[in-house]
């Protein structure tokens, strides 16, 4: 079964500080990897989407990687501002039996960057 | 942009009553899915219906639940009778397609509280 661990559990920065937030996953036969933004009492926000096949995808301050084999992906936040305060969630989607389709999450990250 | 939208908000249910939660998918999209998350919990799968018919579920989707499409825009989450423990933050999900070249886009959730 596919575990997805988040390290750290909750990070508290200054405002401007670039940040790294991870990920890693049990199982390497993935499809692909979201990271999304959960504020709190709502819904999920998709942030980005790797393919297995990709190695980073980046979207304004926000750079993912992906390692399929070590079974790791970071999520780097580049000049980080109050609004990006929030939790971050790490879900893969396997590859393998009949599992098309489904994601495991991790717990999330709590960010929490103050002015 | 178009959105998954997801209602109600809240449903505050006594304990051994039906509920219906109701989703409307992104229009163009083929598969949806049913995820929880109990409080401070990780997001969890429940199940994923493709083409009229449940293509996934989890060892949490027993007979209790159950999923309809009722029409060509609404999907809908049904729990016959419900627990303490179904308590939780419901969330809907699409997709466009299955693979790695898809992500999963989740409404705002529905908040259900079993008392």
């Amino acid at each position: 079964k596919q575990e997805v661990t988040q390290i750290p559990a909750a990070l508290s920065v200054p405002e401007g500080e670039n940040l790294v937030l991870n990920c890693s996953f049990t199982d390497s036969a993935i499809y692909n990897l979201q990271w999304f933004r959960q504020d709190p009492g709502k819904g999920l926000t998709s942030l980005l989407l790797i393919q297995s096949s990709q190695r980073e995808q980046t979207s304004g301050r926000l750079n993912a990687s992906l390692d399929k084999s070590s079974g790791r992906s970071t999520l780097y936040i580049a000049a980080s501002q109050p609004g990006d305060s929030a939790t971050y969630l790490c879900a893969v989607s396997p590859h393998r039996g009949s599992t098309l389709g489904r994601l495991y999450f991790g717990r999330g990250t709590q960010l929490t960057v103050w002015p | 942009e178009p959105e998954v939208t997801q209602t109600p908000s809240h449903q505050v249910t006594q304990m051994g009553q039906e509920v219906i939660l109701r989703c409307v998918p992104i229009s163009n999209h083929l598969y949806f899915y049913w995820y929880r998350q109990i409080l401070g919990q990780k997001v969890e799968f429940l199940v994923s219906f493709y083409n009229n018919e449940i293509s996934e579920k989890s060892e949490i989707f027993d007979d209790q639940f159950s999923v309809e499409r009722p029409d060509g825009s609404n999907f809908t989450l049904k729990i016959r009778s419900t627990k303490l423990e179904d308590s939780a933050m419901y969330f809907c999900a699409s997709s466009e397609g299955q693979g790695a070249f898809y992500e999963q886009y989740f409404g705002p959730g529905t908040r259900l509280t079993v008392t």
